[in-house]
């Protein structure tokens, strides 16, 4: 089945760096691709839609400076946490959809951010 | 717009009982509605899905859901509880739109299981 990879896992940054997490689909091209944060013991909250060769589209509150996304390629996309905070802090998820009518999109294992 | 509800936030029952988790929905459009389950520190993996045709669906595991329309519901249930059950469940739903249309996801609730 389809495949959605995110690197790293896990990463630990100090207050003020930036932090880039990839999310790639491994054996299917996606046209859009979704950014989710979670916090712990909570739901998933979408922070944008990334589109291949465009801009991406933000949600309401999110932060598109804080929050850089990249979709350079139908395989690829970034998400840039920029000059991160203790309160950035957070499980950040990817999907990806691999076309079609249903809309089954498919997870990405996570990027738990640590802003110390 | 769409939004999701599950009732409760952690369900506990003993192994080989009964599993019933509620979800209920609102979609201004026919919804496509979705189980995922979240292990740990992981993403989440697709239990079952419902998008046209049969109402009762069939998913992994031994899951199942029936889609009834009369009622918003989606509940997901499972004949007999194992302890590799245990983990985090969220419904979800999607308009009519493709795979690029966005999931709202409810929040969650965290299956137990006892021996």
């Amino acid at each position: 089945g389809a495949v959605v990879s995110q690197h790293p896992s896990r990463v630990i940054c100090k207050s003020g760096t930036s932090v880039k997490i990839e999310c790639r689909s491994l054996d299917f091209q996606a046209t859009t691709m979704f950014w989710y944060r979670q916090f712990p013991k909570q739901s998933l909250m979408l922070m944008a839609t990334s589109n291949e060769g465009s801009k991406a589209t933000y949600e309401q509150g999110v932060e598109k400076d804080k929050f850089l996304i990249n979709h350079a390629s139908l395989t690829l996309s970034t998400l840039t946490v920029t000059s991160a905070h203790p309160e950035d802090s957070s499980f950040y998820i990817c999907s990806a959809g691999s076309g079609g009518t249903t809309g089954e999109l498919f997870f990405g294992e996570g990027s738990r951010l640590t802003v110390l | 717009a769409q939004s999701v509800t599950q009732l409760g936030s952690h369900v506990s029952v003993s192994e080989g009982a009964l599993v019933l988790l509620r979800c209920n929905y609102s979609s201004s459009v026919p919804p496509y509605l979705f189980w995922y389950v979240q292990y740990p520190n992981q993403g989440l993996q697709l239990l079952l899905k419902y998008t046209t045709g049969a109402t009762l669906v069939k998913g992994i595991n031994g899951f199942e859901a029936e889609f009834k329309k009369s009622e918003t519901s989606f509940h997901l249930t499972k004949p007999s509880a194992h302890m590799s059950d245990a983990a985090e469940y969220f419904c979800a739903v999607s308009a009519r739109g493709g795979a690029n249309s966005k999931l709202t996801f409810g929040k969650g609730i965290t299956l137990s299981v006892r021996p």
